[in-house]
């Protein structure tokens, strides 16, 4: 069965510090992967979305990037971190057969910028 | 611009009260929609999805959504709640001209049900 991986669960980072948050999934070939970020009372907010190794979609602009080394793997990144990237970030992945319906969620990542 | 919009953001009821939670969309062409769950606790998952066909969808532990293309809606609905449906509710569209892989999620609306 397929299964997905987040970690860290939770990080505190002081602004102006980098940042590396890692997803991989198992059981799955070629997934389309996701990063979202939720805030309170703001839903989920699609950053990035991949179909492929290296390719990277960008939803929002902003002091994040995303990457995807290996097909399984998904990085979110950023060189200085800010105040206004606080939240819990959330990696999916779906697949395209039969259809890109379902999303599939990991647990998240809690990250306080200080 | 894309959206999808909740207008109950903090629901509260008793166990074996009705439900209904508003969910409505602006995106342009055809349109898949979706209602995610989150459990307290757990990930989010999906409860149920509307692609074609009957517009009155059912889900999973007696949900059921109702697509009303005219009003752009996509209403999830319960006829009698239970404790354990206390959670967190989030409907989503994705299709149109940006195509499946961009979803555009609501903000989300918490349900507690009282024992």
């Amino acid at each position: 069965s397929q299964t997905i991986h987040q970690w860290p669960a939770t990080l505190v980072q002081p602004v102006g510090s980098p940042l590396s948050l890692e997803c991989t999934v198992e059981g799955t070939s070629n997934p389309n992967l996701y990063w979202y970020r939720q805030a309170a009372g703001r839903g989920l907010q699609l950053l990035f979305y991949s179909v492929g190794i290296g390719q990277i979609s960008s939803e929002v602009p902003q002091n994040l990037s995303a990457s995807r080394p290996q097909d399984r793997q998904f990085i979110l990144s950023s060189k200085k971190l800010l105040l206004s990237d606080s939240g819990f970030y959330l990696c999916a992945w779906s697949v395209d057969y039969p259809s890109t319906d379902t999303q599939y969620f990991g647990p998240g990542t809690r990250l306080t910028v200080l | 611009a894309q959206s999808v919009s909740q207008h109950n953001h903090h629901v509260i009821l008793s166990e074996a009260a009705s439900l209904e939670l508003g969910c409505n969309y602006s995106y342009g062409g055809t349109v898949n929609l979706f209602w995610y769950v989150q459990y307290p606790g757990q990930h989010l998952q999906l409860l149920l999805k509307y692609f074609s066909g009957d517009p009155l969808v059912k889900g999973i532990k007696g949900f059921e959504a109702e697509f009303i293309k005219s009003k752009f809606s996509f209403n999830l609905r319960k006829p009698s709640v239970q404790w354990s449906d206390t959670a967190e509710y989030f409907c989503a569209v994705n299709g149109g001209a940006s195509g499946t892989y961009k979803y555009i999620f609501g903000t989300g609306t918490r349900l507690k049900v009282l024992a």
